[in-house]
């Protein structure tokens, strides 16, 4: 079974602080994905990555940055929390690029920023 | 890329077949179907996908219509677990994760 694991399950930071959020996948998957999910907005993608060190942006990258330096993980950093920043964040997973292959998803970070 | 169509909420009796349907009328040749469901407070959890033939795995069965213009989930005997918002969506051929789009899903509630 693929795991997606993501470092915390709930979060609570200050406006201004430097945020991580860590997702490690153990399943050799090349694609990772960081999304936001808010009431009424669904899913909204964010960041994602095709292979170390490469990343590309999605619909919502401002305010955020990503790092990938080793395969298995996909940071998430919120440079400066702003309240508006508040939301469930979700990492996902996925073998290839192939419309055959399921996307993977952790369980999800709770971010409250105050 | 098809966009999917559920509706918003359904209710179904516990140890009952729950049925959930799923329009994707614009959906092109070669796009996945896929369901997704989210249980409160936690991740969206894969279910099951399909192409255009009907698929069954432990969690549940895909019925697609000839036309693929729409689908239908079955849970065969829901339980009490089975609650959950459950998302039809549509695979685009050229991407992988970075171009799914998740509606607003159905939100199932299994009854005792």
């Amino acid at each position: 079974d693929v795991k997606v694991t993501q470092s915390s399950r709930y979060l609570v930071k200050r406006t201004g602080e430097k945020v991580f959020l860590e997702c490690v996948q153990d399943m050799d998957h090349e694609n990772m994905f960081w999304y936001r999910q808010d009431p009424g907005l669904g899913l909204r993608l964010i960041y994602f990555s095709y292979d170390v060190k490469m990343k590309e942006k999605g619909d919502i990258p401002e305010g955020y940055s990503v790092s990938r330096e080793k395969k298995e993980r996909f940071s998430l950093i919120l440079e400066s929390a702003s309240t508006n920043q508040t939301s469930m964040y979700l990492c996902a997973s996925i073998r290839e690029s192939s419309y055959n292959s399921p996307l993977h998803f952790g369980n999800g970070t709770r971010l409250t920023v105050t | 890329d098809a966009k999917t169509t559920q509706p918003t909420s359904m209710d179904c009796a516990e140890g009952r077949a729950a049925n959930l349907p799923c329009n994707h009328s614009t959906i092109s040749g070669n796009e996945y179907v896929y369901w997704y469901r989210q249980i409160h407070s936690q991740g969206p959890q894969y279910i099951i996908h399909g192409l255009k033939n009907n698929e069954t795995n432990e969690m549940a069965s895909l019925i697609i219509t000839e036309d693929r213009k729409s689908s239908t989930l079955i849970l065969p005997h829901a339980t009490l677990r089975d609650t959950a918002v459950y998302y039809c969506i549509v695979r685009p051929a050229n991407n992988a994760g970075n171009m799914l789009t998740f509606g607003g899903g159905t939100r199932l509630m299994v009854k005792p």
